[in-house]
């Protein structure tokens, strides 16, 4: 079974440019989420979607950054425009349904984002 | 301030010897996850503890819930060079939104052969 895939794996850019990340969850799995991991710290929840729709985008700073899902399958996040401080790995999950409380969450390998 | 702290953050020993992480908070947790995470990888997930006492064994590694559901513990009998990387717990609090992940900032283990 394949696994969760993002791309790129990698993105150098400059502060003010925009630039977006993709991903592409386990065949079936209907929740998706994005998370924003800092160099020294743990994963942070950006954004979770049910299918195609909006589960929880509270952490999401919704002035440079958005995020869609639109067919309920891959999902896209950009920013723009980036800051010195989104300088991260951004990762992608999904799981069959629901939170995480007894479902796994399975994570795709990131996009390690370098903002200049 | 962190819901979730982890420690120690590093810890450096040599192949075969025994070590234990901790992660505490002042929160309740309806479950908690314990995941490893290898240089240009995303976590993967290694255990889910739920019920407060909870002891879980997975070959070497042995996951504890704390009775009060606020912290959590892995330890790891005669660690191998295999057992390098960060491992996160992540819990989701009694009672929060949605019932999503928060993560510890980890503990980032290195195994000398």
């Amino acid at each position: 079974e394949a696994g969760v895939a993002q791309s790129p794996r990698y993105k150098i850019i400059e502060k003010r440019q925009s630039v977006a990340f993709w991903c592409n969850p386990i065949s079936g799995h209907a929740t998706l989420y994005w998370y924003q991991q800092i160099l020294g710290q743990g994963p942070k929840l950006l954004i979770q979607f049910q299918n195609n729709g909006v589960v929880d985008d509270s952490q999401l700073p919704k002035d440079r950054f958005s995020a869609e899902r639109l067919k309920g399958v891959d999902s896209t996040l950009k920013i723009q425009p980036a800051k010195l401080e989104d300088s991260a790995v951004y990762l992608c999950a999904s799981t069959l349904s629901g939170g995480p409380l007894y479902n796994e969450q399975f994570f795709g390998p990131g996009t390690r984002l370098t903002v200049l | 301030t962190q819901l979730l702290e982890q420690s120690p953050q590093f810890l450096s020993i040599q192949e075969g010897e025994n070590l234990t992480v901790y992660c505490n908070s002042s929160s309740v947790f309806s479950s908690l996850q314990w995941y490893r995470q290898e240089p240009g990888e995303g976590p993967v997930l290694l255990v889910t503890v739920v019920t407060g006492g909870e002891v879980k064994k997975l070959k070497r590694l042995t996951f504890q819930f704390g009775d009060a559901r606020k912290d959590s513990s892995l330890h790891i009998t005669a660690a191998q060079p295999g057992d390098t990387g960060l491992y996160l717990c992540a819990g989701v609090e009694y009672g929060g939104s949605q019932g999503n992940l928060i993560f510890g900032k980890g503990t980032k283990l290195s195994v000398k052969p």
